[in-house]
């Protein structure tokens, strides 16, 4: 069975930083994609990052320069650094594992909130 | 800017028949873009509805199906049952690694 497991949100000033991880288990992280969506509270589903198996990453304009991604695929473990958070950074978010051809979202973990506000 | 547009609010009786679309400003939806349906209910995490245009996902009923209409991706709801009433979201992938979704659609049964 597939599980995914973010942490590491909580209650940040602007300006500040915080780091998400998400713990994956039930399928061979190395060879997939992974991603982190967010959804600001009451709002729709926003793309951040993906961390793409052998090519590169990708970030949404809106975080990008603030955000990196990464991962230890020793650890099955996928990682958000939020750097320069602003109050339009806070939502819940997501870790999703991606597919490749074709390309969407298979699982989603159950999110972590991120709270910016001083 | 690139923007993916659904209907805000959907309203279906129990039994009825209701299509969801999803429409892209920079031109028509295809297959090219792979589109995906996902279901979210509140509180609860997005659960993956339908992929690759028209593949249900594993456990999801055939009542739900998904297609290509006109210059729109749309997901249809055929009998639509209590449980049904969630929002639902199209995301689509660009190229290049970025993907984007829709505002949303939040579906009533009654």
């Amino acid at each position: 069975e597939v599980q995914l497991l973010e942490s590491g949100g909580g209650l940040v000033q602007p300006g500040g930083s915080l780091r998400l991880s998400c713990v994956a288990s039930g399928f061979t992280f190395s060879i997939y994609s992974m991603a982190w969506v967010r959804q600001p509270p009451g709002k729709g589903l926003e793309w951040v990052s993906t961390f793409g198996r052998t090519t590169g990453t990708y970030y949404a304009d809106s975080v990008k320069g603030r955000f990196t991604i990464s991962r230890d695929n020793s650890k099955n473990t996928l990682f958000l650094q939020m750097n320069s958070l602003r109050a339009e950074d806070t939502a819940v978010y997501y870790c999703a594992k991606r597919v490749a051809e074709p390309f969407y979202f298979d699982y989603w973990g159950q999110g972590t909130l991120v709270t910016v506000s001083s | 800017q690139t923007v993916v547009t659904q209907e805000p609010s959907f309203s279906v009786s129990p039994g009825g028949t209701v299509t969801l679309t999803c429409a892209l400003s920079s031109g028509s939806v295809s297959s090219n873009y792979y589109p995906t349906w996902y279901q979210q209910t509140p509180g609860q995490a997005p659960r993956t509805l339908m992929y690759n245009v028209n593949t249900r996902s594993s456990g999801v009923p055939d009542r739900f199906s998904g297609s290509i209409l006109g210059n729109k991706a749309a997901l249809t709801i055929t009998g639509a049952q209590a449980d049904d009433e969630s929002s639902y979201y199209c995301g689509l992938y660009m190229g290049n690694g970025i993907s984007i979704f829709g505002g949303g659609t939040k579906l009533t049964v009654l």
